[in-house]
């Protein structure tokens, strides 16, 4: 079955700079990628995703970048905020297989003002 | 609770009892999902459906069983056969539509064994 990986676990930076989160896959069936965001005691909300029909998807400060032949895609935020702190988790999946996602074990971003 | 409720928010089960978690949603969505999250951990899937009538097994799956004779509606139930029960539980929805396939999650049921 589909394995994820995502590093760091832990990432702290300071307001105003970029946090780069990085993921792996395993499967080259999947073709779906989203990444959700979990604050403290809330469910995880998506937040962006890409298809692997695409190398690079962007929302005003959040872009994702996929790179289908070496398995891994990224999570860009820019000019952060507090309010960016949280739980980050990647996730893979394939529209065929029920739709079921394989998630990474999260990187809890901190973001010092 | 915008479009897919879990109650209870917060549940105590005494060793050996079943216990079951509800899921509903409003969306129209065709598949439902049922993940488990530990602290450091990602969410570990335990049982999905795609369609009414019919669920399938997740990584997961032992000590736990579910039903779907609704599709609003997919229950979860944490057996006495789940030897270590606590945990955060997330029920998700998606559709099978074209465009968007993310997840539309719950806000969460917080399981403690007492």
């Amino acid at each position: 079955g589909e394995n994820v990986e995502q590093h760091p676990s832990t990432l702290s930076v300071q307001e105003g700079d970029s946090a780069v989160i990085k993921c792996t896959y395993s499967d080259s069936a999947s073709n779906y990628f989203p990444w959700y965001k979990q604050e403290l005691g809330k469910r995880p909300q998506l937040i962006i995703d890409i298809r692997s029909n695409v190398g690079e998807k962007k929302d005003q400060r959040i872009a994702v970048t996929l790179n289908k032949t070496a398995k891994h895609f990224s999570l860009h935020i820019t000019e952060t905020q507090p309010e960016d702190s949280a739980v980050y988790f990647c996730a893979a999946s394939y529209n065929t297989n029920a739709g079921k996602s394989t998630f990474g074990d999260g990187t809890t971003l901190t973001v010092k003002p | 609770d915008g479009g897919i409720t879990q109650s209870p928010k917060y549940l105590f089960r005494k060793e050996g009892q079943n216990v079951t978690l509800s899921c509903e949603q409003n969306l129209n969505h065709d598949a439902m999902y049922w993940y488990r999250q530990d602290p450091g951990q990602g969410l570990r899937l335990i049982y999905y459906s795609q369609i009414v009538n019919d669920f399938q097994k997740g990584d997961i799956a032992e000590g736990y069983s579910v039903s779907r004779e609704k599709k609003e509606s997919f229950p979860l139930t944490v057996t006495s056969a789940q030897k270590n029960p606590t945990a955060f539980y997330l029920c998700a929805s998606r559709t099978f539509g074209q465009g968007n396939y993310g997840y539309t999650f719950g806000s969460g049921t917080r399981l403690t064994v007492v």
